[in-house]
């Protein structure tokens, strides 16, 4: 079964550093991009970026470049979405995904989502 | 960037009516690069159409996907009780942008 599996919720501090995790099972982790995608309470989803395992290559949505660190580790199987300093507006639900073809494709596997609350 | 409209943004029916969801894009969608999703509450996102058209994998057969150019539209035939989700549109084909639309919520009347 392909699945992929993320790390637990988190509440920060406001200024503090924080990485989460995505692991991949069942299929070839390093032949497929991971996409992170934010979900703000209430609102819609906002791509955020991906990463291609195999390549080390990522990409970021202008509105998150510079904000967070997208990175993979193929020989774990497993991508990362890092902040070095947290704002209470990181608040919301993460969620990676698989991108289903080799190029510009759909999202066709999704993690569980993780929680990410920063207040003081 | 491409800009994604979704219309209604609340489609209240019931069960066994047809649901009828759109997707505006702001610019000439490349090769039909459109995708739906449905989303419910507590749950992952899960994919129902590709391509505008194409199914993906365990979508039962009262979804369906037309459209091209800027309008598409996300069909349901016959809605069954689990079907009540909030539903975004999302355009992938032009790298690095990875656009979702505001979402549509149905809900059940």
């Amino acid at each position: 079964e392909v699945r992929l599996v993320q790390s637990g919720a988190e509440v920060k501090k406001p200024g503090e550093s924080l990485m989460i995790s995505c692991k991949a099972s069942g299929y070839y982790f390093a032949m497929n991009w991971i996409a992170w995608v934010r979900q703000k309470p209430g609102t819609g989803l906002e791509w955020m970026g991906i990463t291609y395992p195999d390549a080390s290559l990522t990409r970021y949505s202008p509105s998150f470049q510079g904000q967070i660190t997208i990175s993979a580790d193929k020989s774990i199987s497993t991508a990362y979405l890092q902040w070095s300093s947290l704002k209470a507006s990181d608040t919301a639900i993460y969620f990676c995904a698989r991108v289903r073809g080799v190029g510009d494709d759909a999202f066709d596997i999704w993690g569980q989502g993780s929680m990410v609350t920063v207040s003081s | 960037e491409i800009v994604l409209t979704q219309s209604p943004g609340t489609l209240s029916l019931s069960p066994g009516e047809r649901a009828t969801l759109s997707c505006r894009a702001s610019q000439s969608l490349s090769s039909n690069y459109l995708a739906w999703y449905q989303h419910k509450p507590g749950q992952a996102p899960r994919l129902l159409i590709y391509g505008a058209s194409s199914r993906a994998t365990g979508v039962p057969d009262r979804f369906s996907g037309s459209g091209s150019g800027t309008d598409f539209t996300l069909t349901i035939s016959r809605l069954e009780p689990e079907d009540f989700a909030v539903y975004y549109c999302q355009h992938y084909g032009r790298s690095p942008h990875y656009t979702f639309g505001q979402g549509t919520k149905l809900e059940i009347k």
